[in-house]
């Protein structure tokens, strides 16, 4: 069974540039995350997704961030514009349904704003 | 406020030994736990979970241990192998609310020398 694919695995770009980042959860799945993990930090959730609906947007910088998961499959996450703060890795995440706790991470990307 | 804390950032160990990753949370409202393992450049992997009606699960050389009314829990390797060198994250939730949001501590590096 293939796991959760993120691409890019890795992005540099210059301040206030836009960038995205694409995320195919495990099939079946209907919940998808995505987190966001500072250096030294554990991974901080940004928004879930229970097929096409957003259900907890609340961590979201809405501002500069915005995040879409048509057909309730693959999703996309943007950043426009991003800042120097932006750095990190950015993580996608994907569990059968909601109540499964246990949910199965993609390898991330890192994200270099410079 | 961190909810999830794992106190100790790096810990190491000889190989065959016991390794002992420790985990402490506020939130008297967590019921479910759960240890992730993470290799780097690679996302989270999901090791072992337990829920509060437990005390102690396990899975083959692993075994996590709860104490709710210390709210503290810990992640035993019996024996370590140094393919268990990898950051260990410990999670919590609530599974009696509907966010079914993953809190993260910041991680501790396992290191097994052969």
């Amino acid at each position: 069974e293939a796991g959760v694919v993120q691409s890019p695995r890795y992005k540099i770009i210059e301040k206030k540039q836009p960038v995205a980042f694409w995320c195919n959860p495990i099939s079946g799945h209907n919940t998808l995350y995505w987190y966001l993990q500072n250096l030294g930090q554990g991974p901080e959730l940004l928004i879930r997704y229970e097929n096409e609906e957003a259900v907890d947007d609340s961590q979201l910088p809405k501002d500069r961030f915005s995040a879409e998961r048509l057909k309730g499959v693959d999703s996309t996450l943007k950043i426009q514009p991003a800042e120097l703060g932006d750095s990190a890795v950015y993580l996608c995440a994907s569990s059968l349904e909601a109540g499964a706790y246990t949910q199965y991470f993609g390898p991330g990307t890192r994200l270099t704003v410079l | 406020d961190q909810q999830v804390k794992q106190n100790s950032p790096s810990l190491s160990v000889q190989e065959g030994r016991i390794s002992i990753l420790n985990c402490d949370y506020t939130n008297s409202m967590f019921d479910y736990f759960l240890w992730y393992k993470k290799y780097p450049a690679e996302g989270p992997t999901f090791l072992i979970s337990i829920s509060s009606i437990k005390d102690k699960n396990e899975d083959g050389r692993f075994t996590v241990f709860l104490n709710k009314s210390a709210k503290h829990l810990s992640l035993h390797i019996v024996p370590s192998q140094p393919g268990d060198s990898a950051v260990y994250f410990c999670a919590a939730a609530d599974s009696g609310g509907s966010n079914y949001k993953l809190t993260f501590g910041k991680g501790t590096l396992l290191t097994v020398n052969p």
